[in-house]
């Protein structure tokens, strides 16, 4: 069964800095999507940023981008220049061809003004 | 808003009541998905069903829990004999298949609380 692991339970940051979450997943296929999702506050769960990992190229979505280490099968979020709006719980998630998607356990992020 | 929609936000109920949640997914997917999420938790998997077909249940769903999609479209979720663990955001997503990219569509779920 594919698992995802995020070891990162809470993370902070200043406004404007850059901040790295997190991210290991395990299975034995080869062919997937990866995900980050945006969970804010007692709102909904919001698509950041995918990875197809046939992809080799790194997917970048304005300041948020990832570091894709297949080999590893490490996925790491990268969100530059900080926002006041960036403060929620961040899930790292997978899913293979038309199966169910598979969360981590969430991390945290606390922007500090 | 053609998003998905869920309904009621927030429940409160006592143990041993029934409850029932509903979802209305995007119109044009033909998947959809309840996931279960406790606090500071991430979302665990349910059941999902495509079209009006349940294809898959978690072993989380006890025989406590029910979930149909009768015509394809909305689909509900029932928890019968309520209990304090049951207390979560019960979290509807809607999604095309064949799948395009894999993402799934969130609605802002439903909060119970089982006092």
């Amino acid at each position: 069964a594919q698992t995802v692991t995020q070891s990162q339970p809470e993370m902070s940051v200043q406004e404007a800095e850059t901040v790295t979450l997190s991210c290991t997943y395990d299975t034995s296929e080869s062919d997937y999507y990866l995900f980050w999702y945006k969970q804010p506050p007692s709102r909904q769960m919001i698509l950041v940023i995918r990875q197809e990992a046939y992809k080799q190229q790194n997917a970048t979505e304005n300041r948020f981008s990832v570091n894709f280490q297949k080999a590893a099968k490490s996925f790491s979020l990268k969100i530059s220049d900080s926002q006041l709006g960036d403060a929620a719980m961040y899930f790292c998630a997978f899913v293979q061809g038309a199966q169910k998607l598979v969360f981590g356990q969430g991390t945290r992020l606390t922007i500090n003004p | 808003d053609t998003g998905v929609s869920q309904d009621p936000r927030h429940k409160i109920t006592k143990r041993g009541q029934n409850v029932t949640f509903r979802c209305d997914p995007i119109s044009e997917h033909n998947r959809l998905y309840w996931y279960r999420q406790t606090l500071g938790q991430g979302p665990e998997f349910l059941t999902y069903f495509q079209n009006e077909a349940q294809l898959e249940k978690s072993r989380l769903l006890s025989d406590r829990f029910s979930a149909e999609r009768p015509k394809g479209s909305f689909s509900t979720l029932e928890i019968q004999r309520t209990e304090q663990g049951d207390s979560a955001m019960y979290l509807c997503a809607s999604s095309p298949y064949p799948p395009r990219t894999g993402e799934l569509f969130f609605g802002e779920g439903s909060r119970l609380t089982v006092l």
